[in-house]
């Protein structure tokens, strides 16, 4: 069975300053690895996700993560927070052998000005 | 190119009325997925198609819950009857063939059963 934990209901974090929204995951196989960001009443927009490679993947409005593979971890991060990304983050995983995606509990960001 | 179009956006109906939501995926996708959001559950996977087949319906939560795909750009969930459990925000999402491939999601419907 394939799992993924948020273990933070809400990040805090100041505009321009580093955020990290975290993610671990338990898969039987290899693992395909995704973050959506979920705006109120929107469906979810994919922001990135990690397949195989390079284990930092940029994506969407400057989010990036980090895939650590010894500790099953897939961290959100961004250099500098905008008020604008103030939302709530689900991290997904797939192993190879379902197509369907199962989310962690999600995280909300606020980033206060 | 329009995403996925899912219909209608809000839904109140009284319990044990019959509820269809529907969703038309993005054009040359193949695999269909409804997925619910409950503030208790989260979101969590109902049912998924692949070429129009049902092939994972373990998250269907009973057999008021049945969903179909007559044509790969055509979906329905129904729910009959409903039940004031069942209120959630009812999400569609596609994708294309490859597995490793990201899932495009519709905007949800909200359903309100009273």
């Amino acid at each position: 069975a394939q799992s993924v934990a948020q273990p933070e209901d809400q990040v805090n974090v100041a505009e321009g300053n580093p955020l990290t929204v975290k993610c671990t995951y338990s898969v039987s196989g290899n693992p395909y690895l995704f973050w959506y960001v979920q705006y109120p009443n929107r469906g979810l927009q994919f922001l990135l996700k990690y397949i195989t490679g390079d284990n930092l993947v940029k994506g969407s409005y400057g989010f990036e993560a980090e895939f650590n593979k010894s500790q099953t971890s897939f961290h959100l991060k961004k250099p500098s927070a905008l008020v604008s990304d103030s939302a709530l983050y689900f991290c997904a995983v797939r192993d190879t052998g379902r197509r369907a995606l199962t989310f962690g509990s999600g995280t909300r960001l606020q980033v206060q000005p | 190119d329009a995403g996925v179009i899912q219909s209608p956006r809000h839904e109140v109906t009284e319990m044990g009325q019959e509820v269809t939501l529907r969703c038309k995926p993005i054009s040359g996708h193949n695999s269909l997925f409804w997925y619910r959001q409950t503030m208790m559950r989260g979101l969590e996977l109902l049912i998924y198609f692949n070429n129009n087949v049902p092939i994972d319906d373990s998250g269907m939560p009973e057999d008021r819950f049945s969903a179909k795909m007559p044509n790969a750009s055509f979906s329905t969930l129904k729910i009959q009857p409903s039940e004031p459990r069942d209120s959630a925000v009812y999400f569609c999402a596609s994708s294309p063939r490859q597995i490793q491939e990201t899932q495009y999601f519709g905007p949800g419907t909200r359903l309100l059963v009273l």
